[in-house]
């Protein structure tokens, strides 16, 4: 069956380091995958879609890199803020479908 | 992109009452979805809200415990009926914005608590 694997753990960097959060998947074969944001009793925010013909993508502090043979996705925030903690959900999408698997997400502590 | 509202953003219900969810969007869009997220679990897709129809509902999720209205193109809702404290979960509308690619944009959520 289809599998979307995010670390369950907690990661607790120091600010100003890098963080780098990793969403694997197996049975599926997603058109594009997406990246969200997710606080405490809020809903999800969208930060970035990367397609399955992309390698990389980036936007101010944040890269999305996408590996199809790996079945790997790694979202880095660099120069990490204590407002960057929160929890980052993973989701994919199949062409021609809106609606995306989620990852049960990782939370991220930013340490000052 | 769409700004979504939800009311109530939070309820405490007894078992066997039904409580319903409103979500009202600041635009016109096509595609509008409910999903449940239990306590440390990822999103669960219950049904996509269809205007002038009835709703989609995925896999374990039925039209008598989850009915949807969408009466127009910015406002759903969502009803769980005759309710348990397995229901206790937090409930978010999101849409699909024409012209924003593929991406998802989630209401606020409405907390649900069952005793």
């Amino acid at each position: 069956s289809q599998k979307i694997e995010q670390n369950s753990e907690a990661l607790n960097i120091q600010e100003g380091k890098t963080a780098t959060l990793t969403c694997n998947y197996t049975n599926y074969s997603p058109a594009y995958l997406q990246w969200y944001r997710q606080d405490p009793g809020r809903g999800p925010v969208f930060l970035l879609l990367i397609r399955e013909n992309e390698k990389e993508k980036r936007k101010e502090r944040l890269k999305v890199t996408f590996d199809t043979t790996l079945k790997q996705s790694l979202f880095h925030i660099t120069a990490s803020q204590p407002a960057d903690s929160a929890t980052y959900l993973c989701a994919l999408s199949s062409g021609g479908s809106y609606i995306p698997t989620f990852g049960r997400g990782t939370s991220l502590i930013v340490h000052p | 992109s769409a700004v979504i509202s939800q009311k109530p953003s939070r309820d405490i219900c007894q078992r066997g009452t039904s409580l319903t969810i409103q979500c009202q969007v600041d635009s016109q869009v096509t595609m509008m979805f409910w999903y449940r997220q239990q306590p440390g679990q990822s999103l669960t897709l219950i049904a996509t809200a269809n205007q002038g129809s009835e709703a989609t509902y995925e896999s374990g999720f039925v039209i008598d415990k989850f009915p949807i209205s969408r009466p127009n193109l910015t406002f759903s809702t969502l009803t769980v009926s005759n309710m348990s404290p397995e229901d206790s979960s937090i409930y978010l509308c999101s849409v699909v914005v024409s012209g924003s690619g593929d991406t998802q944009y989630f209401g606020p959520g409405t907390r649900l608590t069952v005793l």
